[in-house]
């Protein structure tokens, strides 16, 4: 059982371009969220997603940045016209169930994109 | 500011010595998670206790949680080299729905 996918590893995009982030939860996970890392600093909450829903996007710039998780396929993020500020690692978890089921997430090995 | 607040930021020791993190909540929770980050990796999920849990051991590990002081603390025993890591806690908070919040991790160095 392969676990939290994500890719690519590393993303380099200039200012202006599109970033996509995938990322393929653990087989059976429905329930997927994203955080983001900024260097030396914990993990952010972004968003939380369960197939074709989300759940929670509180965490979420409301501007240019998107996350879906669609009824096949991994769950994407999308982010708009990128800027310096978004160079960070990108941390993608699943799980079988939300939290309030305490269980615990797997993580990805994240997705490093560098704005240049 | 972030839901969970871990401390020390930094921890230097010998190996063979214990290491003692701590975490500190401010909202009602469900359950409270260590996670371990190896430098540039994902994160490695260590321990899970519920909030009706006040201590749970794993190998070296032993986590103990207080939920009338919103706090625990990770103990690990006879640290290793290998330990050196960052080591994050995180809860799920029930208010508004679920999310996972995470502090922003105590870096641990275990000197050989």
């Amino acid at each position: 059982n392969a676990g939290v996918m994500q890719n690519p590893r590393h993303l380099v995009r200039r200012r202006g371009q599109e970033a996509r982030l995938r990322c393929s939860p653990m087989k059976g996970h429905s329930h997927v969220y994203w955080y983001r890392q900024l260097p030396e600093e914990g993990l952010k909450f972004m968003v939380y997603l369960q197939k074709e829903n989300i759940i929670d996007e509180s965490g979420m710039p409301k501007e240019r940045f998107s996350a879906e998780f669609p009824k096949e396929g991994p769950s994407i993020l999308r982010i708009q016209q990128v800027v310096r500020g978004d160079s960070a690692a990108y941390f993608c978890a699943s799980s079988p169930r939300s939290g309030a089921g305490n269980t615990e997430a797997f993580f990805g090995q994240g997705t490093r994109l560098t704005v240049v | 500011s972030q839901q969970g607040e871990e401390d020390p930021q930094a921890l230097s020791i010998q190996e063979g010595e214990n290491a003692t993190m701590n975490c500190s909540y401010k909202t009602s929770i469900n359950n409270l998670q260590w996670y371990r980050q190896n430098s540039g990796r994902g994160l490695v999920h260590l321990i899970l206790i519920r909030s009706n849990e006040r201590e749970k051991h794993s190998g070296r590990l032993r986590v103990t949680l207080d939920t009338s002081k919103k706090s625990s603390s990770l103990l690990i025993t006879a640290s290793r080299a290998a330990d050196t890591a960052s080591y994050f806690c995180a809860t799920d908070v029930i208010t508004g729905g679920f999310k996972t919040i995470f502090g922003a991790g105590t870096r641990l160095f275990v000197k050989a």
